[in-house]
């Protein structure tokens, strides 16, 4: 199964922006599936963060949004706080009836 | 609260089997479809297995098709992973995760993990 590819690392000091792109192909994100991302702390479950390419869930902040245009989709973090130090992932549904899970990206705030 | 909790995980040499349990509570456990989904040292996530809410559909990624098994039992609120001819590669942490109650393909409710180490 293929694999969604995202940035290993991204960084931004306390109260600025970052985003995380998430890149895939016709097969997954362009065949029309929805993309999911998810907020993982070593140790603890992961977190679903956004569903259907923009949808917060109960609870998740309004800092976290989310598109996605083509084969891509973007996650992004304004206001950047220090709890928001984690590994996130995007997910979405290959057209070989299969779950595909980014490469995962490491957000450290400076 | 919704929550899953998963257990079985332990230290074996390769070609052995083993079977992992997920335990569901808070939540309809047989109207919805499970996965499990792992991580191996150092890596990201990787999906392994799904199972409809009836058992009547299940899927594996190619790494595992033909080695592993994926059941639950409604009844008790239960999920398993028959995990057989385990590989070095198969080491990692083993997540339980509740699928969404729509179309949207995501996991709405993970559990914490139980690892699994395979090692000569």
């Amino acid at each position: 199964q293929s694999v969604l590819t995202q940035p290993p690392s991204v960084s931004g000091a306390p109260g600025q922006r970052v985003t995380i792109s998430c890149t895939g192909s016709s097969s997954d994100i362009g065949a029309g599936y929805g993309v999911h991302w998810y907020q993982h702390l070593p140790g603890t479950a992961p977190k679903l963060l956004i569903y259907g390419n923009n949808n917060r869930p109960s609870g998740v902040p309004d800092r976290f949004s989310g598109s996605k245009s083509g084969t891509s989709a973007s996650l992004a973090i304004t206001g950047l706080q220090a709890e928001d130090e984690a590994d996130y992932y995007c997910q979405s549904y290959g057209s070989l009836s299969a779950y595909v899970f980014g490469t995962g990206t490491k957000v450290t705030v400076l | 609260e919704m929550q899953l909790v998963e257990s079985g995980g332990g230290l074996l040499q390769p070609g052995r089997s083993l079977r992992l349990s997920c335990a569901a509570s808070g939540f309809s456990f047989h109207d919805f479809a499970m996965h499990w989904v792992r991580q191996a040292p150092g890596k990201g996530l990787e999906w392994v297995s799904g199972i409809s809410w009836d058992s009547g559909i299940t899927s594996y990624a190619d790494s595992v098709k033909g080695r592993f098994t994926i059941s639950r039992d409604n009844a008790k609120n239960s999920l398993y992973l028959q995990m057989n001819s385990l590989r070095l590669e198969d080491t990692a942490l083993y997540f339980c995760a509740k699928r969404d109650g729509g179309s949207g393909r995501y996991m709405d409710v993970w559990g914490k993990g139980t690892t699994v180490t395979v090692s000569s």
